[in-house]
């Protein structure tokens, strides 16, 4: 079946530091890829997407390219702020079902 | 900017009662999804409308979960009765057609089984 498999957290760094974290996946045919984001008290945001391989998605300075040869994902950011505080899944879409990982927590310090 | 409203937001309630969700998409959206979230996993899809109908509800436990959409536009998920396990996010989301990437999540409604 379909999975995803993201680093764990939690994840702390300090402002202005860069952020990586790694998603892998299991997915039968031609997945679309997504990262969303969860604030605190507030429902998911998408942040980004890429719908086939290679593809880079960007988005508030986050990026991810998605690699076939790997199944992965991977999310980056070069300079994390305070604001950027927040639950990130990854989460893969076939069949019109969009499957998520368990989530990691990232807290940005000043 | 157009929201998913969902209520309650909270809601405790004791194991054996019948507890409701109530979700009202993005206007126009035609298909509806409600997910339940764990505390510290990632949410999984419960049940999936387009319009009025039910395409998938595979992981929907529907010995005690309901869900209706009536007219096509709000719906409401049920449980009866409630169950320790099953305090979690219950999460909404809409999108304009099943073949759209992005879904829209509203804010969850956190429910307590006790």
């Amino acid at each position: 079946g379909n999975s995803v498999t993201q680093m764990e957290g939690p994840v702390t760094l300090s402002e202005e530091a860069f952020l990586t974290i790694n998603c892998t996946y299991t997915a039968t045919g031609y997945p679309s890829l997504f990262w969303y984001v969860q604030y605190p008290g507030e429902g998911l945001q998408l942040l980004l997407k890429a719908t086939k391989a290679d593809d880079k998605g960007s988005n508030k300075g986050f990026e991810a390219t998605y690699r076939k040869e790997t199944t992965s994902f991977h999310l980056e950011k070069g300079s994390v702020q305070v604001s950027d505080s927040a639950v990130y899944f990854c989460a893969l879409r076939t069949h019109y079902k969009l499957s998520f990982g368990a989530g990691t927590t990232v807290t940005v310090r000043a | 900017e157009a929201e998913v409203a969902q209520s309650p937001r909270y809601k405790i309630t004791e194991k054996s009662q019948a507890v409701a969700f109530w979700c009202d998409p993005i206007s126009g959206h035609a298909t509806l999804y409600w997910y339940r979230q764990i505390l510290g996993q990632g949410p999984e899809l419960l049940v999936q409308f387009q319009d009025e109908s039910v395409v998938d509800d595979s992981q929907l436990p529907k010995d005690r979960f309901s869900a209706e959409r009536l007219k096509g536009v709000d719906s409401t998920l049920k449980i009866q009765p409630a169950e320790l396990g099953d305090s979690a996010m219950y999460l909404c989301a809409s999108s304009s057609s099943r073949e759209m990437n992005e879904q829209f999540f509203g804010p969850g409604t956190r429910l307590t089984v006790l």
